[in-house]
């Protein structure tokens, strides 16, 4: 059975601190690892990771995958308020499979000030 | 922008009601997904489409049903609402054929069932 645990369930930081966010997945015939940032509304995407050992940056935000041992890291530094949120680690499968995506049961961060 | 339009943001319904949750969406998608989400659980995947008239079952498909006539249009069903139900419904589409399975989602249905 498809399924992606994402650790720790939920997480308070201080505005400044660093924080790693995990996610393993076991995927049938995976092609991508994606994070997904939910506030209180539906999901917006933050990265697609299809190759080990690549990261992904966007600002603070960084992203790496490692096919082998079937996990994922996202990393947030000198974190905001406004990163409060929770974090989605979701594993897609091929196209010929429909695509589908199996989420994790996310990590709930909450940044203080 | 891809937009993933859901009909309602807030439901209320009453136990035993049939239920319809539509989902639009403007860029041609050929997967569409219904998730429900529930604290603690994540999002759970209810039912996905590939393609018109085409369906598979998801994690929990049980009390549910759906149904995709049009391309843009997928829709979930709960055929006689219950209490266990209640939760946040979740409407995405994806283009996996570009080779991306980013999925974009609606705003999402708060369902209440008493």
């Amino acid at each position: 059975e498809d399924k992606v645990v994402q650790s720790p369930l939920s997480l308070v930081v201080h505005e400044g601190d660093t924080v790693t966010l995990n996610c393993s997945y076991e995927v049938t015939n995976f092609r991508s690892l994606l994070w997904y940032k939910q506030e209180k509304k539906a999901p917006t995407f933050l990265f697609m990771l299809t190759s080990s050992g690549i990261e992904k940056k966007s600002g603070r935000l960084s992203s790496i995958l490692d096919k082998k041992e079937l996990f994922s890291i996202l990393n947030i530094t000198a974190t905001q308020t406004g990163d409060s949120a929770v974090y989605l680690c979701a594993g897609g499968g091929l196209y010929n499979q429909g695509g589908k995506l199996i989420f994790g049961q996310g990590t709930e961060l909450s940044v203080k000030p | 922008d891809v937009k993933v339009t859901q009909s309602s943001r807030y439901l209320v319904k009453r136990t035993g009601e049939k239920v319809f949750l539509e989902c639009v969406q403007d860029m041609d998608h050929e997967n569409m997904f219904w998730y429900r989400q529930d604290p603690g659980l994540g999002l759970r995947l209810i039912y996905f489409s590939y393609d018109v008239k085409m369906k598979e079952k998801g994690d929990i498909p049980e009390g549910y049903s759906v149904s995709r006539e049009k391309k843009e249009r997928f829709s979930l069903i709960l055929e006689s609402a219950s209490t266990n139900q209640t939760s946040m419904y979740l409407c995405a589409s994806s283009q996996p054929r570009t080779g991306n399975t980013e999925a974009f989602f609606g705003q999402g249905t708060r369902l209440t069932v008493v």
